[in-house]
C-alpha cells in the first residue's frame, strides 16, 4: 500500500535563509508526487508536481522539489524564505497503478522575520 | 472563474440528523474527491469519483455516502452523523484521476454535537 511521510511537524526558518520541507514516500509502482500549501482558513493550493522527466521540479512562488528515486524522497525547497511562506505544507503521492491519492500529515512552516 | 464551491461553509448539527454537503466544479473535471482534515492526521480521502455514476471508497469511507449523477456535482452525505465526524471537509477536482493537479474547495467546517 502506498504511504507518504512528512517527518517534521514544524519547521522554523529565518527570513532570507534557505528552507527545506521533507517528504518520503512508498509506492509499489511509479510515483506521481505533489506538494500543496494551505494558508490559514483556506483550501489547499497546488505548488508543484513530479510525474516524469527531470528530477528537479520548479513550481509556484519560487519553490522547487527534487525527486530522488533511490531515497524515495521528494523534499520541497526554496533558496530564500519569505515571511509570507508561513503556512501548512502537504506532500501527496499517487501510485500510477491506483486511483487513490495519499496525503502526508502536513508540516507547518514558520518563517521568522 | 474556474473554481470548486462547497456549501455550507460552516455547519453545526446534532447526532443522527442527516446532512448533505454540496460540492460543485465548473471546470468539466472528471475526477472529484472528498477529504477530511483533522489535526495530526493530515488529509484523508473519504470517497472519490472518476466520472458520472462511478464512485469508490477512499481510506475513511465509514459513515459517509456520495453520489455523482452529474459531472459537476459531487455531494457528501452523512446519513446519521456522529461526533467523531466533526472535522474540516474539502472537496477537490482534477481533469483526470492520476496526472493532473487537484483544485480544492474552500472547506466546510462541521461540528456534530
Amino acid at each position: 500500500a502506498q504511504s507518504v511521510a512528512q517527518p517534521e511537524d514544524q519547521v522554523n526558518v529565518a527570513e532570507g535563509n534557505p528552507l527545506t520541507v521533507k517528504c518520503t514516500y512508498s509506492v509499489s509502482g511509479n510515483p506521481y508526487l505533489f506538494w500543496y500549501v494551505q494558508y490559514p482558513n483556506r483550501g489547499l493550493q497546488f505548488l508543484l508536481k513530479y510525474i516524469t522527466g527531470d528530477n528537479l521540479v520548479k513550481g509556484s512562488y519560487g519553490f522547487e522539489a527534487e525527486f530522488n528515486k533511490s531515497q524515495t524522497s521528494f523534499h520541497l525547497k526554496k533558496p530564500s524564505a519569505l515571511v509570507s511562506d508561513s503556512a501548512l505544507y502537504f506532500c501527496a503521492v499517487r501510485d500510477a497503478s491506483d486511483d487513490k491519492i495519499i496525503f502526508g500529515k502536513g508540516t507547518r512552516l514558520h518563517i521568522l522575520p | 472563474e474556474a473554481q470548486v464551491t462547497q456549501n455550507p461553509r460552516y455547519l453545526i448539527t446534532v447526532t443522527g440528523k442527516k446532512l448533505t454537503v454540496t460540492c460543485s466544479q465548473n471546470m468539466n473535471h472528471e475526477y472529484m474527491s472528498w477529504y477530511r482534515q483533522d489535526p495530526g492526521l493530515g488529509l484523508r480521502q473519504i470517497y472519490y469519483s472518476m466520472n458520472v455514476e462511478v464512485t469508490d471508497k477512499g481510506d475513511v469511507p465509514e459513515g459517509y455516502k456520495v453520489s455523482r449523477k452529474e459531472k459537476r456535482n459531487f455531494p457528501l452525505i452523512l446519513e446519521s452523523p456522529s461526533p467523531n465526524q466533526t472535522s474540516l471537509y474539502f472537496c477537490a477536482s482534477s481533469l483526470d484521476r492520476v496526472r493532473e493537479t487537484q483544485y480544492f474547495g474552500p472547506g466546510t467546517r462541521l461540528l456534530v454535537l
